[in-house]
């Protein structure tokens, strides 16, 4: 089984600060890598895909970089509605496997 | 507009027995892999298990392997999961979750208590 670690578990941060969040693979997944947003209360939500291909409806203040082991979610800008938790997921490998999430919250 | 309407949850005995279905619309189901995720109160995702649009792929995680079941039936556009042998850590929100290799639409989820 493939192992996503996210670092770090919770990211306090200022409405207008950058946000980085970081996933690491145990093993390489590619570009297999999809990040997702949930906010409280709320549906998961895709957010990227292919490690670094924004979804439909989601600024460009979102990006995703990395291959293989070691991806990164940045947000440029945050805003107050981007406030919630983060996941990373791998869809390289049977059985598919989420991270443990990053709460980025209000500082 | 793509919609996945779960149902079937609530309140289930150790031990027994329920079954969730998940009515799709807005799109060709018969064209695309399905599959339940998980989320217990306060915790991450836990994807539980998938099926590809003939049916002819199925996997499962191990934590349900061998008591829950995944099906569909596309000429009904719905997708199912029979659990059984039930315990309190199956306690948790259930997602029924299209694939375009990556989860790209999800229901609202219906949620499952496992208590006596």
């Amino acid at each position: 089984e493939i192992v996503m670690t996210q670092s770090p578990a919770t990211l306090s941060l200022s409405p207008g600060e950058r946000a980085t969040l970081s996933c690491r693979a145990s093993q390489s997944v590619s570009s297999n890598l999809a990040w997702y947003q949930q906010k409280p209360g709320q549906v998961p939500r895709l957010l990227i895909y292919g490690a670094s291909t924004r979804a439909t409806g989601f600024p460009a203040r979102f990006s995703g970089s990395g291959s293989g082991t070691e991806f990164t979610l940045t947000i440029s800008s945050l805003q107050s509605e981007d406030f919630a938790v983060y996941y990373c997921h791998q869809y390289n490998d049977w059985p598919r496997t989420f991270g443990q999430g990053t709460k980025v919250e209000i500082k | 507009e793509v919609q996945l309407v779960e149902s079937g949850g609530g309140l289930a005995q150790p031990g027994g027995s329920l079954r969730l279905s998940c009515a799709a619309s807005g799109f060709t189901f018969g064209d695309y892999t399905m599959n339940w995720v998980r989320q217990a109160p306060g915790k991450g995702l836990e994807w539980l298990s998938s099926i590809s649009s003939t049916s002819g792929n199925i996997y499962y995680g191990d934590s349900v392997r061998g008591r829950f079941t995944i099906s569909r039936n596309n000429a009904k556009n719905s997708l199912y999961l029979q659990m059984n042998s039930l315990t309190a850590e199956d306690t948790a929100v259930y997602y029924c979750a299209r694939t375009s290799r990556y989860f790209d639409y999800w229901g609202q989820g219906t949620p499952l208590t496992v208590s006596s």
